[in-house]
């Protein structure tokens, strides 16, 4: 089976800090995702890749920025992380359309 | 606007009926549509993708039914279980190249013994 990896799943920070959340799948997949969950507002894209060093702009790429620069990992970034940034956060990869993602267990961040 | 819709209030069924879901979505013209399921303070799980030239897909006790006419997926578990409680969501590929899926708001279901 394939595994989406997450690296923290609670995580605590400050406002202004730059966080780092880390993502790594086993299976090879070419595409990669992270989205933001909030109660009533539902799953969110921020941002996708479908290969090393690509990246696209999801839904709600504001405040955020990606890297890719292994196949396997794909990494969120917050630059200076807000309140508004509090959040679960999942990762999920894919092979192709014709298959369904794989999603991670989750990060639930909470910026104080 | 692309919009999924599906019912937020929670579908409560006695054990051993069939549940069924709706998805509606409007502005899409979806070439496939997918279903999840989700428990709390854990990621989506796939279920079953269904392709627009499918009219129904069946995996054990689940059925996916697809009618773009009337742009609408139902989702029924027959045979329910205290253990099929859980939120349910559909979703769409905004350009149909399998790398921007746009979830619906999801469904819970509660199935009580």
């Amino acid at each position: 089976d394939v595994k989406v990896t997450q690296s923290s799943r609670y995580l605590v920070k400050r406002t202004g800090e730059k966080v780092f959340l880390e993502c790594v799948q086993d299976m090879d997949h070419e595409n990669m995702f992270w989205y933001r969950q909030d109660p009533g507002l539902g799953l969110r894209l921020i941002y996708f890749s479908y290969d090393v060093k690509m990246k696209e702009k999801g839904d709600i790429p504001e405040g955020y920025s990606v890297s890719r620069e292994k196949k396997e990992r794909f990494s969120l970034i917050l630059e200076s992380a807000s309140t508004n940034q509090t959040s679960m956060y999942l990762c999920a990869s894919s092979l192709t359309v014709n298959y369904g993602y794989t999603f991670g267990s989750g990060t639930r961040l909470t910026v104080v | 606007s692309q919009k999924i819709e599906q019912n937020s209030e929670a579908l409560n069924i006695q054990e051993g009926k069939t549940a069924t879901l709706t998805c509606n979505y409007t502005n899409y013209s979806p070439a496939y549509l997918q279903w999840y399921r989700q428990d709390p303070g854990r990621g989506p799980v796939f279920l079953l993708l269904i392709r627009e030239n499918e009219k129904e897909k069946r995996k054990e006790r689940l059925k996916v039914t697809f009618d773009t006419t009337l742009k609408q997926s139902l989702f029924h578990i027959t045979a329910s279980q205290p253990a099929d409680s859980a939120t349910y969501l559909c979703a769409l590929d905004q350009n149909n190249a399998g790398n921007m899926l746009t979830f619906g708001g999801g469904t819970r279901l509660m199935v009580k013994p």
